[in-house]
């Protein structure tokens, strides 16, 4: 499977300010998915990423609050803008491979934020 | 609405024991289901099912799906303190999207 790495890791940031998460994959990967995990919940998916067009984003998620850009075929960028302590969450990429109909999808390490 | 629900929600055994997990869901467009191990950030690939009454197993683990009574189970022998761990189960939809159950919480005890 391919190989998924996230950056940064995990970070604590102020009220108001914004983080760009990043996700590299090491092969080309057909799609790519930003999902959301608040303390104590399950994943939650914010939007998919797509590739050369802008990001299709599920209800409760708009562009202003989470930009994403897809410029190729191996990375994709989360932003979390004007963040508030209800933005704390882990933050994760996950990629399905190029293949057959019923693809796996695998994720990335996870970014774990918090918001003061 | 499309939903699932896990059972159940935590349990506690001890080394040896066999476990059965339960994954059931209500979908209009079903792809596939998936069963993931999260034990810090990062979700686990587990299984994925497509086909009701397929088995899949992996080492100890094993998952089955019956599409006709919506459910699907993740059976885990011979449990380890390792296999301490959030289990997820998710529905693949139609776009390749999951919708994640709330996970059930397994701690093995030694």
């Amino acid at each position: 499977s391919a190989v998924i790495s996230q950056k940064p890791s995990r970070d604590i940031c102020q009220r108001g300010t914004s983080l760009t998460i990043q996700c590299q994959v090491d092969s080309q990967v057909t799609m790519m998915f930003w999902y959301r995990q608040q303390p104590g919940q399950s994943l939650t998916l914010i939007a998919t990423a797509n590739q050369g067009s802008e990001a299709t984003y599920e209800s409760g998620f708009v562009i202003d609050k989470f930009p994403i850009s897809r410029p190729n075929l191996t990375f994709s960028t989360l932003t979390v803008s004007n963040m508030s302590p209800e933005d704390s969450s882990i933050y994760l990429c996950s990629v399905e491979e190029a293949g057959g109909p019923f693809n796996e999808q695998f994720f990335g390490p996870g970014t774990r934020l918090t918001v003061l | 609405e499309d939903k699932v629900v896990q059972s159940p929600l935590s349990l506690v055994v001890h080394e040896g024991d066999t476990v059965t997990l339960n994954c059931s869901y209500e979908v209009t467009n079903f792809r596939s289901l998936l069963w993931y191990k999260q034990e810090k950030k990062a979700p686990t690939f587990l299984f994925m099912l497509t086909s009701s009454g397929i088995e899949k197993k992996s080492g100890r683990l094993s998952s089955i799906l019956d599409k006709k009574e919506l459910f699907s189970i993740l059976n885990i022998t011979a449990t380890q303190t390792g296999d301490s761990a959030v289990y997820l189960c998710a529905y693949m939809e139609y776009g390749n999207k999951l919708v994640f159950g709330a996970g059930t919480i397994l701690r093995v005890k030694s």
